[in-house]
């Protein structure tokens, strides 16, 4: 069983559109995060979301939103979309306690024409 | 916030030499260092870590060690081989508070 799956693999779709990315994790943990990583392989933190908590990176622009139906899901919603924002985006998830190891899923390679 | 360097950005070596990677962070509360290896078109998956109260720690070609008072920690693989081509990332974080923070990566090659 896959332990952190994210839905789409690939996502093309034209500037100005809302797309949402899905990820689900099976783990039991009780933090995920969305990384960003550009054309530079730089792999950026972008959200980070418990079950308390929703810490927001300064640096993402507000037209991306997290949502968290509940533990084990956390999806990224993006609106109006820009050529800017063509990465591949990482969820990961893991656990607060003292093996912090992130579990990544397998990405999704947006692209914005 | 934490801030991770990471050099160099790329390292040939042939095939049965070793590699060095090194990484320096800035906030003194980090506690959890962990390096992820990357292979093209795939995730970044975890291949070792090591925490503040251990000062090295090894698995088979793979080592890490760590300089809290310096800030700065290593990845050493011994005895490279093809298979160990991939962009390698370190990080660091406070264990259960923060994410992690990768330094910029590390495209390894491996020439045989």
């Amino acid at each position: 069983d896959t332990a952190v799956s994210q839905t789409p693999k690939y996502l093309v779709t034209q500037m100005g559109n809302d797309k949402s990315i899905k990820c689900e994790q099976n783990l039991g943990h009780d933090t995920m995060y969305w990384y960003k990583q550009d054309s530079k392989k730089f792999l950026k933190i972008m959200f980070s979301y418990n079950n308390k908590e929703l810490i927001i990176n300064e640096t993402v622009p507000n037209r991306f939103s997290p949502k968290s139906p509940d533990k084990a899901h956390l999806n990224l919603h993006i609106n109006s979309l820009e050529l800017g924002d063509s990465a591949v985006y990482f969820c990961a998830s893991s656990s607060q306690g003292a093996h912090a190891e992130a579990f990544f899923g397998q990405g999704t390679r947006l692209t914005v024409v | 916030g934490e801030n991770v360097e990471q050099h160099p950005s790329t390292l040939s070596v042939q095939e049965g030499d070793s590699a060095v990677i090194k990484c320096t962070y800035s906030d003194s509360a980090s506690n959890y260092f962990p390096w992820y290896k990357q292979e093209l078109g795939k995730r970044p998956q975890l291949i070792i870590d090591i925490r503040s109260n251990v000062g090295e720690k090894k698995d088979q070609r793979i080592a890490v060690t760590l300089n809290k008072t310096a800030k700065h920690f290593s990845l050493h693989i011994t005895e490279t081989q093809p298979e160990d081509s991939a962009v390698y990332f370190c990080a660091a974080s406070i264990t259960g508070n923060t994410p992690l923070v990768f330094g910029k990566g590390t495209r390894l090659s491996v020439i045989a």
